[in-house]
Order: C-alpha cells, then sequence, then structure tokens
C-alpha cells in the first residue's frame, strides 16, 4: 500500500523558516515525481511545488518561489519542502502527493498523505 | 496561468439523485489533461478521474468524467451518502497546474 506520511508543521512567527518532510513507502520512491500541494483553512487547493525522479526538473508556484525549496533523498524514501521568509498568508496544510510519473510536467496526484499543518503567526 | 471555475458553488441533492458538477477552463485544456477530486471534512483529496474521463483504480463506475477543450463535467450517477463532500478540478496540462474553486455536494 502506497502511504506518504508528512511531518514538520507547526507555529513559526513571520520571517522564519520551517522545514517539511514526507516519509514514502510502499512503491518505487525514484521512479516519480513528487510535489506539495496545500490548503488554507476553509480554502482550496493549490500546487506550491515538485519535482523530479533524480531532481533534474523542478518547478514552483510564483507565490513561494525564491522563498522554497524542495529537494528529495532517493535513499532514504522523502521528500522535503525548506520554507523561508514565512508570511501570514503561507499558513495552511501542506500536503505531499505522488505523481504519476518520473516527470514533473502533466501531473495529476495520487495518492495524497494527510498533510501537516503550518501556522505563521506572530 | 490557466483559471478553472467550477459551478454550482453548492449543489443540494438527496441520495439516489444524479450529479453534475462542471469545470470550465479561460484557455482550452491540452489532451484534455484535466482530473477530478473527492475530499471529505478531515481528509485528504482523492483521485477520482484523469485524462478528463479514467476512472482511478478503485473508484466505483457511478463516477463518469466528460468533456474537452474548455468545458469539463463529472456526473455522479445516483449519490450514495458516502458521495457528500467537495470536488475540486485540476488542469496539468499546462504549467502551472491549477486547482478550481471547488464544488460542494451537500444532503438536501
Amino acid at each position: 500500500e502506497v502511504q506518504l506520511v508528512e511531518s514538520g508543521g507547526g507555529l513559526v512567527q513571520p520571517g522564519r523558516s520551517l522545514r517539511l518532510s514526507c516519509a514514502a513507502s510502499g512503491f518505487t520512491f525514484d521512479d516519480y515525481a513528487m510535489h506539495w500541494v496545500r490548503q488554507a483553512p476553509g480554502k482550496g487547493l493549490e500546487w506550491v511545488s515538485g519535482i523530479s525522479w533524480n531532481s533534474g526538473s523542478i518547478g514552483y508556484a510564483d507565490s513561494v518561489k525564491g522563498r522554497f525549496t524542495i529537494s528529495r533523498d532517493n535513499a532514504k524514501n522523502s521528500l522535503y519542502l525548506q520554507m523561508n521568509s514565512l508570511r501570514a498568508e503561507d499558513t495552511a496544510l501542506y500536503y505531499c502527493a505522488k505523481g504519476p510519473a518520473a516527470i514533473v510536467i502533466g501531473s495529476w496526484f495520487d495518492p495524497w498523505g494527510q498533510g501537516t499543518l503550518v501556522t505563521v503567526s506572530s | 496561468e490557466i483559471v478553472l471555475t467550477q459551478s454550482p458553488g453548492t449543489l443540494s441533492l438527496s441520495p439516489g439523485e444524479r450529479a453534475t458538477l462542471s469545470c470550465r477552463a479561460s484557455q482550452s485544456v491540452s489532451s484534455s489533461y484535466l482530473a477530478w477530486y473527492q475530499q471529505k471534512p478531515g481528509q485528504a483529496p482523492r483521485l477520482l478521474i484523469y485524462g478528463a474521463s479514467s476512472r482511478a483504480t478503485g473508484i466505483p463506475d457511478r463516477f463518469s468524467g466528460s468533456g474537452s477543450g474548455t468545458d469539463f463535467t463529472l456526473t455522479i450517477s445516483r449519490l450514495e451518502p458516502e458521495d457528500f463532500a467537495v470536488y475540486y478540478c485540476q488542469q496539468y496540462g499546462s504549467s502551472p497546474t491549477t486547482f478550481g474553486q471547488g464544488t460542494k455536494v451537500e444532503i438536501k
């Protein structure tokens, strides 16, 4: 069974940093692109970032470009999101999601983890 | 970026009824690269449909997707109690991938 488990969320002050992790199991991790998608409280879904199987192709939403960095460690079956210069509008539930193929483009998301909550507030 | 507009915002129906959800794109979605997700309260989204009309693994056949270009539809042929949820469409044919704002299907 494919499983994605996020961790690392919490309460952080504006301007500070946080690193999210996603532990993957039940599939050959380095065969697939991986993504982060977020959902602000009571709101819809927003794609944040995606990374190809070998980290050779990476994409970011304009809203996080220059502040967030996605990475992966295939030896540890893990996905990461380094979030710097956090803002109140980054407050959301952050989901880790698996793409259908090795490349980032053309990705739907299946499955999704249960998410980790990031709250940016002073 | 492609903007997806879902309608209606809320659909009030009874179990057993047919649900028709719309997703309209601001530009043509290439290769019908459109997906649908279901999200229940406190749960992560679940993939229902990809490629506009292909059901994901384990999805009941009462769920069907159709459409092309800028107009797409998710149909639930007969609503079961567990189908009352929020549904999102997503286009993944153009970068960045984008989602619609969601349609809530509630019990009438």
